[in-house]
């Protein structure tokens, strides 16, 4: 019930393109949804965030659908470049922003030129 | 920003040898840090939540006599991995609440025990 479930392990995009990621989640206590990046060698970095009262969270080209009712949540990349090629983690929280994260299994992103 | 500097970021050590960890946050006080671990191509393993001033609460699995957790300072904790072996190797990052989104990432320490 604590695990949060990531798809697809991996994924090529052509530059320019969207990338989609997905997580699903059991707890329907989690209350904070945040998506990290992580390069190779480096910690994950915060990426963008949703709480559960709102369906779409978009800064710039990052955007985060979420579906409570279907416990899901997807990471969308517009116009996909070279520079975003990372792992990416889904993660959820109980008791928001600063409770302990479960984290999903991770995608790495590969953006061709 | 929030920023948590985490050293070393790299160490080989010998076989049952000890290694410290240091993260630090530079800006804001660390009331809580998490430490995870992350094989290779594998996610986020929480390891245990360290509390200023308190005990750390490991999860399930975790040896705590193997991995020291100590977190003496608002600023300061650190993880010592005792009598390390070769199964330790791995990648180990650091995370204190506060900062940027409430949770800031140290930048990690690969350790390799030769």
């Amino acid at each position: 019930q604590q695990q949060v479930k990531q798809s697809p392990q991996s994924l090529i995009v052509q530059k320019g393109g969207i990338s989609i990621i997905n997580c699903a989640y059991e707890n329907t206590a989690f209350d904070y949804f945040p998506w990290y990046q992580q390069f190779p060698g480096k910690g994950p970095a915060l990426l963008i965030a949703i709480r559960p009262d709102v369906s779409e969270k978009k800064e710039g080209r990052f955007t985060i659908s979420f579906n409570k009712s279907a416990k899901q949540f997807s990471l969308h990349i517009m116009d996909s470049q070279p520079g975003d090629s990372a792992t990416y983690f889904c993660a959820a929280s109980i008791s928001g922003n600063t409770g302990k994260r479960i984290f999903g299994q991770g995608t790495t992103l590969q953006v061709k030129p | 920003g929030a920023v948590v500097s985490q050293h070393p970021s790299r160490v080989i050590c010998k076989s049952g040898t000890s290694v410290k960890i240091e993260c630090r946050s530079l800006d804001f006080q660390a009331t809580t840090m998490f430490w995870y671990r992350q094989f290779p191509k594998q996610s986020l393993m929480l390891m245990a939540t360290s509390n200023e001033g308190s005990k750390a609460t490991y999860e399930q699995g975790v040896e705590k006599d193997k991995f020291l957790i100590n977190h003496a300072s608002l600023t300061l904790s650190t993880l010592t991995v005792t009598s390390a072996h070769p199964e330790d190797s791995s990648f180990y990052i650091c995370s204190a609440r506060g900062g940027v989104g409430g949770y800031t990432f140290g930048s990690g320490t690969r350790l390799t025990v030769v």
